[in-house]
């Protein structure tokens, strides 16, 4: 089945690094995303790894994959409190349609 | 600002009415993905267009029905609403190539909150 799993909260220091992690059901997924969410708002796109890749590195963000374990993390560096809000991990799922099959997100809240 | 607007941006409507949600796209894309986000949740894939015409439904019953039009914009229809309809709707634009058999990554608008009471 199609399935994205993430845990529900994190909580960091300002200055700290920040990792989120992400697991993955299905191993057909190109791409994996991460998006961001600020209360009352839509979804806004932060980065994204394609399926051959190992990591990816976007100025204070970096994103590692390990597709044996269909395992998914991104590293926010320097935490910042502005990086606080819901932080989404996102399958695509090639079937005929280009669906994302999203977590059910992880809320980063960093203590000044 | 990714390009993607949508309206109205909040709605209150009664049970077993219907209602109407509006999406435009990005400049030059031409696919537009609808998705439901409870609250709480991670959105729900509805349902996307490509050029018009539907190319792939999630599991959503016949009530949530959708059109794209020549400019590649786009329409949420959800009829006989329910309590459980309230949510946050999003709608996502890419650019996708039949020819390729590729997409590129969507982007999402600011979304419309439905509350049905």
């Amino acid at each position: 089945g199609e399935d994205v799993e993430q845990s529900l909260f994190l909580s960091v220091r300002e200055g700290d690094s920040s990792v989120i992690n992400c697991t993955y059901t299905d191993s057909s997924s190109t791409y994996l995303y991460w998006y961001k969410q600020e209360p009352g708002a839509g979804l806004q796109l932060l980065t994204y790894i394609f399926s051959n890749m190992d990591m990816k590195q976007d100025q204070r963000l970096t994103v590692l994959l390990n597709k044996k374990d269909k395992h998914l993390s991104l590293r926010i560096a320097d935490t910042q409190t502005g990086d606080s809000a819901i932080y989404f991990c996102a399958a695509q799922i090639v079937s005929g349609t280009y669906k994302y099959i999203f977590g059910t997100g992880t809320r980063l809240k960093v203590l000044a | 600002e990714t390009g993607v607007t949508q309206s109205p941006t909040h709605l209150i409507k009664t049970r077993g009415q219907q209602v109407t949600l509006r999406c435009s796209s990005q400049s030059g894309h031409n696919t537009v993905s609808w998705y439901q986000q409870a609250l709480g949740q991670g959105p729900q894939f509805i349902f996307q267009y490509y050029r018009e015409e539907e190319n792939g439904r999630g599991n959503f019953p016949p009530r949530f029905s959708g059109l794209q039009f020549p400019n590649y914009s786009s329409e949420l229809n959800v009829n006989a609403l329910e309590l459980d309809d309230s949510a946050l709707y999003l709608c996502a634009s890419s650019a996708g190539s039949q020819g390729s058999g590729s997409n590129t990554e969507a982007f999402f608008g600011q979304g419309t909150r439905l509350t049905v009471v």
